[in-house]
Order: C-alpha cells, then sequence, then structure tokens
C-alpha cells in the first residue's frame, strides 16, 4: 500500500529556533519524488521543497532542508531559525511514476512561539 | 504571473444537488489535479486532466466527475450530493504531467452540504 505517516500531529518551537517535522512513507516503486507542502490558515498550498528519490544529495531552500533516507524511507523537513511566518500545516507527499496521484500525509501542525 | 484561481470559494447546497466547481490554471499549465481535503480522511486525490485527457482517477464513486477545456480550465462536478461531501476541494495545476512536476495550488473551494 501506498502510505505516508507523519507521526506528530502538532509541533511548536520558539521563534529563530530549529524545528525537524518527521515523515515516513512506504511505496515498492525506486522512482519518485518527495514534497513538503505547507498549507497557512488562508488554506493555500505552498510547495517548500522537492526531493528527487535518486538523488543521494538532500535538497535545501534556503531556512528550509530535508534529510533523506531512502533505505529507511524517511524524508524529515528541517525548519531553521524559525519565523512566525512559518506557523502553518505542514503535509508531506510522495509521487510515482507510474501514478502521477500525489500521496499525503495527515499533515503536522507547526506553532511558532513568539 | 497570476495563480491556480478557483471559484467560488465558498458553496452551499443541499442533499441531492449537484454542483460544479471551476478551476483556471496558471497560464501555459496543462495539467490540472482535484484533491479534496476533509479533517477525517485529509487530502486524498480526484482526478489529474492533461490536454483534456483524464490520466488518472482517484478512488471516488462516478458521482464526482471532471473535464478540461481546450484553454486548459477545468471544471468538476459531483451529483446527488451527500453530506460526506463537505470538504475544502483543491485544484493544483502544473506544466505538464509527470512525477517531477511541482503543483500549484488555488485557495480552494469550500464546500458545505446542509
Amino acid at each position: 500500500a501506498q502510505t505516508v505517516t507523519q507521526s506528530q500531529p502538532e509541533m511548536s518551537v520558539q521563534e529563530a529556533e530549529t524545528v525537524t517535522l518527521s515523515c515516513t512513507y512506504d511505496t515498492s516503486e525506486s522512482d519518485y519524488y518527495l514534497f513538503w507542502y505547507k498549507q497557512p490558515p488562508s488554506r493555500q498550498m505552498i510547495l517548500v521543497i522537492r526531493q528527487e528519490a535518486y538523488k543521494q544529495q538532500n535538497a535545501t531552500e534556503n531556512r528550509f532542508s530535508v534529510n533523506f533516507q531512502k533505505a529507511a524511507k524517511s524524508f524529515s523537513l528541517k525548519i531553521s531559525d524559525s519565523q512566525l511566518g512559518d506557523a502553518a500545516m505542514y503535509f508531506c507527499a510522495y509521487r510515482v511514476n507510474s501514478n502521477y496521484q500525489l500521496i499525503w500525509g495527515a499533515g503536522t501542525k507547526l506553532i511558532i512561539k513568539p | 504571473k497570476a495563480g491556480v484561481t478557483q471559484t467560488p470559494r465558498y458553496l452551499i447546497k443541499t442533499r441531492g444537488q449537484q454542483v460544479t466547481l471551476s478551476c483556471s490554471p496558471i497560464s501555459g499549465h496543462r495539467s490540472v489535479s482535484w484533491y479534496q481535503q476533509t479533517p477525517g480522511q485529509g487530502l486524498q486525490f480526484l482526478f489529474e486532466y492533461f490536454s483534456e485527457t483524464q490520466r488518472n482517477k482517484g478512488n471516488f464513486p462516478g458521482r464526482f466527475s471532471g473535464r478540461q477545456f481546450s484553454n486548459s480550465r477545468s471544471e468538476m462536478n459531483v451529483s446527488t450530493l451527500e453530506l460526506g461531501d463537505s470538504a475544502l476541494y483543491l485544484c493544483a495545476s502544473s506544466l505538464s504531467t509527470g512525477t517531477n512536476q511541482p503543483q500549484h495550488f488555488g485557495d480552494g473551494t469550500r464546500l458545505s452540504i446542509l
């Protein structure tokens, strides 16, 4: 079965600190892409970062980086220097070549404490 | 460049009615995907259209249908509405179909069934 598990329903972090959101997934495919999206209260889903499964190098986008462990099927998101604007629901998702639909996790609500 | 536009933003219907939701993709994008988001089931893939053809379909009953026009705009239709159809319906567009294509989301249509 194709599933994504985000084990942390909610996380909180002090402004300017670092937080890591966890994600594990299950697929028998070898070629796929992984994504992190954020959904603020405005409800628009925004792409944060993506990772190609065949690339060993972890993707980074400014303050956002991932720790991709393919063998463990783990794809965690690290947010450095957290800002108030980072408060949102964060969703982990992946997409395989045989089936282009995005498979989503349940999401992690990130709270930033000023 | 304008983003993905979904209309209407809010909709209230009663059981048994039907509804049509509209999505205008980013200019130049030819792929449109639809997702249903509910507190209980999370995000679930409905279908994807590319060049006016349905490329992929999620596990939803036949009451859910869609189409794409030659200008890439897409509509989804839900007939014989049920209370469980209350959800946020998200539309996403991408340049083309494929695993590596990042999807850009609209603000969604909040559908409430009374």
